[in-house]
């Protein structure tokens, strides 16, 4: 099993650009998740999903969009990239323990 | 409104001693209690989770405990090692943040340093 998975690595934008970061998991779970990190804050929950075709918002969801529409994949959404996006992305998912098991992350420069 | 706060939040301590991280949170309600490990530039890796009606759980050298009342959670390394530096998270899952079966609130963390 690969886990969890996210691309790019590494992405640097320009201010009002857009992208697509990339989630995949083949553990068969239910729920997935979005989070950003940044220094001395913590995580944040951005968006998740609790199954294929339902998503909601978590504690920062603005600037962002999110789609399910299988159970192994959740893309993340950005649309006119502004500087307070440069973060360190992280994707997650959980079965019915809902223990969280995370990717490696995308860390986005926007410029 | 959750919040997660753990303290320290640096350690350095030299090779085999047993130390202890803590975790505290404001609102006992909450479904579970999640330790994780962060290597500088890499994602998290899952240490041990502690249901709510749990005390406490066990992996190897890490044991970590949960007292809902009380608001706390310890994590407990023996005989560290320089391979155990790294940052450590606690999370709970909290319904603050919505959804039926709640979502992780995150700690800031604690940055580990085992001297050899």
């Amino acid at each position: 099993n690969a886990g969890v998975t996210q691309t790019p690595k590494f992405r640097i934008l320009k201010i009002g650009q857009s992208m697509t970061l990339q989630c995949t998991q083949d553990m068969n779970h239910n729920y997935m998740y979005w989070y950003r990190q940044d220094p001395g804050m913590g995580l944040k929950l951005i968006y998740y999903s609790v199954g294929a075709g339902i998503t909601d918002k978590g504690e920062v969801p603005n600037g962002y969009n999110v789609s399910r529409s299988t159970t192994e994949d959740f893309p993340l959404r950005l649309e006119l990239a502004a500087p307070s996006q440069t973060s360190v992305y992280f994707c997650a998912s959980s079965g019915t323990t809902y223990e969280q098991y995370f990717g490696p992350g995308t860390r986005l420069t926007v410029t | 409104k959750q919040e997660v706060t753990q303290i320290p939040a640096a350690l350095s301590v030299p090779e085999g001693e047993n130390l202890v991280l803590n975790c505290s949170f404001t609102d006992s309600a909450i479904y579970n209690l999640q330790w994780f490990r962060q290597d500088p530039g890499k994602g998290l890796t899952s240490l041990l989770l502690i249901q709510s009606s749990q005390r406490e759980q066990t992996s190897g050298r890490l044991n970590a405990s949960l007292d809902k009342s009380s608001g706390r959670s310890t994590l407990y390394i023996a005989a560290s090692q320089p391979g155990d530096s790294a940052t450590y998270l606690c999370a709970v899952r909290s319904f603050s943040i919505g959804g039926s079966q709640g979502n992780l609130i995150f700690g800031k963390g604690t940055k580990l340093s085992v001297k050899p």
